[in-house]
């Protein structure tokens, strides 16, 4: 199962980009990564998922190296909505495939006026 | 457009009351999930559903039984509350894609 680790949290100022990188060295050939974001009291909600290169969504871009070791996202001008815990997950795209998948405690970010 | 429906949203119980709490999902997803969230951590997996009529322990599945009532319900039963069980519950849902989760249910136990 392939462990995941990011920094436990981050500041940014409005305005600014802001870039969260999730280390995952031991990703399987079939595993996806999947980026989910967390406002207080409520569910993690879908942000962006991709295989290899570069993915971009109307929200967020997600960068993966050759290697697929680690992946980055890139949320474009932050604002104080942005404000949330976000997660890398990575695991496999099949029925039930999650129910390997564990959540780290994610990468807290603080968006700063 | 609902998505994945938790009831009840808040509940106290006392030490030792039982209680279940119900999950729904109209997207006709195959695989159920129940996590649950400690203040300041991730979450984690109780019990999952792979398929209609199936289930398997997750992370931390002692306390808790559940019941794959049909493909859209998944339930999650407390028997006997203790206070470590006080938590956020979240259910979720997945096919291919990734998951889409509740909006959660938030139990306290004293």
């Amino acid at each position: 199962l392939a462990k995941t680790t990011q920094p436990i949290s981050m500041d940014s100022y409005e305005g600014q980009e802001v870039n969260i990188t999730c280390s995952h060295n031991n990703i399987a050939t079939n595993d996806y990564i999947t980026w989910y974001q967390q406002f207080p009291s409520q569910g993690p909600r879908f942000i962006i998922q991709g295989y290899k290169t570069k993915v971009t969504n109307e929200v967020a871009s997600l960068f993966i190296p050759a290697d697929r070791k680690s992946s980055t996202l890139s949320l474009p001008r932050v604002s104080l909505s942005d404000t949330a815990v976000y997660y890398c997950l990575v695991g496999p795209l099949q029925a039930g495939g999650y129910q390997k998948v564990t959540f780290g405690t994610g990468t807290k970010l603080q968006v700063i006026p | 457009n609902a998505g994945v429906t938790q009831t009840p949203k808040f509940q106290v119980l006392k030490t030792g009351q039982s209680m279940t709490l119900q999950c729904a999902q109209d997207m006709n997803h195959n695989s159920m999930y129940w996590y649950r969230q400690d203040p300041g951590m991730g979450l984690r997996l109780i019990y999952y559903s792979a398929s209609e009529g199936t289930t398997d322990k997750g992370e931390v599945p002692n306390g808790y039984n559940v019941s794959r009532l049909n493909k859209r319900e998944f339930s999650l039963r407390l028997e006997s509350a203790a206070p470590s069980q006080t938590s956020v519950y979240f259910c979720a849902s997945s096919e291919l894609s990734g998951y889409t989760f509740g909006s959660g249910t938030r139990l306290t136990v004293v």
